[in-house]
C-alpha cells in the first residue's frame, strides 16, 4: 500500500520564478492538504482540496494556488517566489468521506530553496 | 495569542527518564487532537490521537482536558530513539485543517 508521495524532493529557484510541486495521496484517500514548514517551526496550513475544489484556505496570499485531479493527486503552485518562501512543503492526505477518522498522513515533503 | 502553544523546550533527558509535554489551544470548538512526531528533516508522523478519556499506547500516554483546553503527552522509560520533535495538533470545528503547535524538541541522552 503506497503512502503519500511527493515530487520533487528538492528544488532550487530564484526570486520571481514560479514553481509547481506535486503530491499523490495514500491509496483510498480523497482529500489532500498542503502545509508550509519553515525551519524551526510547526507546519502552517495552506489549503485543502476535495472533489477537485479548494475547501478551505489558510492565511496565504493568492500567489499560492493549487489543483486537484480526478485521480485525487494534487499540485501546489507558487508564483513570484520570494526568499521567504524557502521552506519544506508537506502534502497530507486523508479520507473526508470517512467521518470516523480525520487523521492526516504526510508525504516526505519537497524542500524548496529560493535564492 | 497563538492558536496552539507548546512547551518551548528543548528537553534533554537521560535514558529511562519520564518526560511530559504540555500543549494549550485557543479554539474551544476544536474537535480532534493529535500528537505527531517529526524526526530531523523528515515528515511528521502520527504518534497518537488524543481522546477525552485519555489513552495509552505502550510507553506513551495522552490526556485531553477540554475545559482547560489543554493536552499532554507523557513518555515513560525514554529511549534514545524517542529523540525527535513532538508536535501538538488540533483541528478546526469541522475537522478540516490541522493547526500545529511549534513543536517541542526532545533529546534522550545515553
Amino acid at each position: 500500500d503506497a503512502g503519500v508521495t511527493q515530487s520533487p524532493t528538492h528544488l532550487i529557484k530564484t526570486r520571481g520564478q514560479q514553481v509547481t510541486l506535486r503530491c499523490s495521496p495514500k491509496s483510498g484517500h480523497d482529500t489532500v492538504s498542503w502545509y508550509q514548514q519553515a525551519l524551526g517551526q510547526g507546519p502552517q496550513f495552506i489549503f485543502q482540496y476535495y472533489e477537485e475544489e479548494e475547501r478551505q484556505r489558510g492565511n496565504f496570499p493568492d500567489r499560492f494556488s493549487g489543483h486537484q485531479f480526478p485521480n485525487y493527486s494534487s499540485e501546489l503552485n507558487v508564483n513570484a517566489l520570494l526568499l521567504g518562501d524557502s521552506a519544506l512543503y508537506l502534502c497530507a492526505s486523508s479520507m473526508l468521506t470517512d467521518p470516523s477518522t480525520d487523521t492526516q498522513y504526510f508525504g516526505p515533503g519537497t524542500r524548496l530553496t529560493v535564492l | 495569542r497563538k492558536e496552539v502553544e507548546q512547551d518551548p523546550g528543548p528537553f534533554n533527558v537521560p535514558e529511562g527518564a519520564t518526560v511530559a509535554f504540555n500543549c494549550t489551544y485557543s479554539n474551544s470548538a476544536s474537535q480532534s487532537f493529535f500528537w505527531y512526531r517529526q524526526d530531523c528533516r523528515k515528515e511528521p508522523k502520527l504518534l497518537m490521537s488524543v481522546y477525552s478519556s485519555g489513552n495509552e499506547d505502550g510507553r506513551f500516554t495522552a490526556q485531553l482536558n477540554r475545559a482547560s483546553q489543554y493536552i499532554s503527552l507523557l513518555i515513560r522509560d525514554s529511549k534514545l530513539s524517542d529523540s525527535a520533535t513532538y508536535l501538538c495538533v488540533v483541528t478546526g470545528p469541522y475537522g478540516q485543517n490541522f493547526v500545529f503547535g511549534p513543536g517541542t524538541r526532545l533529546s534522550v541522552l545515553p
